[in-house]
């Protein structure tokens, strides 16, 4: 079972460089999210997605996008990357009104 | 505003006794709660929840209590035991209002003093 997979697992990046995290999951889950968790801090979710071709904001959607062409995937860009964008991303995916499954996260630096 | 507060950032419990994470919450929109824990360089694995038409839910060692009057709920480990050493990150949801997202709290790093 693959569950949820993400890719890059670590990446470092140079600031206003851009990049793609690819989130990928093979449960045919309508909901998909990205969290950000910063050290010492809860997750924050990023964008979420409940269905192809639907994505909407979540707390902190500033400086990323995303989008839901497929079920199964949802890429989060990072376009100009910010050392305030040094984070683990969580790729996420459920059913509705189930339990909420991770992915193991992307190490990003931004230096 | 931090609408999920989980006041303890650590706690230490020795082998065999009960460990005792507790988080609060402010928005009465709530109604699903769940726990997660997560081993470091790994994501959150979802470890117990309950709905706000139950008080308390067990499974196995894990049981957690919830206190709607007072916004608060609690996971109760028993007896503790060195894997379960993690950081426990509890989640909200307003679920009946059709809204998947989860409301994180920011963990409590338990740890098991063998």
């Amino acid at each position: 079972n693959a569950g949820v997979t993400q890719t890059p697992k670590f990446r470092i990046l140079k600031i206003g460089q851009s990049m793609t995290l690819q989130c990928t999951q093979d449960m045919n889950h309508n909901y998909m999210y990205w969290y950000r968790q910063d050290p010492g801090m809860g997750l924050k979710l990023i964008y979420y997605s409940v269905g192809a071709g639907i994505t909407d904001k979540g707390e902190v959607p500033n400086g990323y996008n995303v989008s839901r062409s497929t079920t199964e995937d949802f890429p989060l860009r990072l376009e100009l990357a910010a050392p305030s964008q040094t984070s683990v991303y969580f790729c996420a995916s459920t059913a509705s009104g189930n339990t909420i499954y991770f992915g193991e996260g992307s190490w990003l630096t931004v230096v | 505003d931090q609408q999920v507060k989980q006041n303890s950032p650590s706690l230490s419990v020795q082998e065999g006794r009960i460990s005792i994470l507790n988080c609060d919450y402010t928005n009465s929109m709530f109604d699903y709660f769940l726990w997660y824990k997560k081993y470091p360089a790994e994501g959150p694995t979802f470890l117990i929840s309950i709905s706000s038409i139950k008080d308390k839910n067990e499974d196995g060692r894990f049981t957690v209590f919830l206190n709607k009057s007072a916004k608060h709920l609690s996971l109760h480990i028993v007896p503790s035991q060195p894997g379960d050493s993690a950081v426990y990150f509890c989640a909200a949801s307003a679920h009946r209002f059709g809204n998947e997202k989860l409301t994180f709290g920011t963990g409590t790093r338990l740890t098991i003093i063998p």
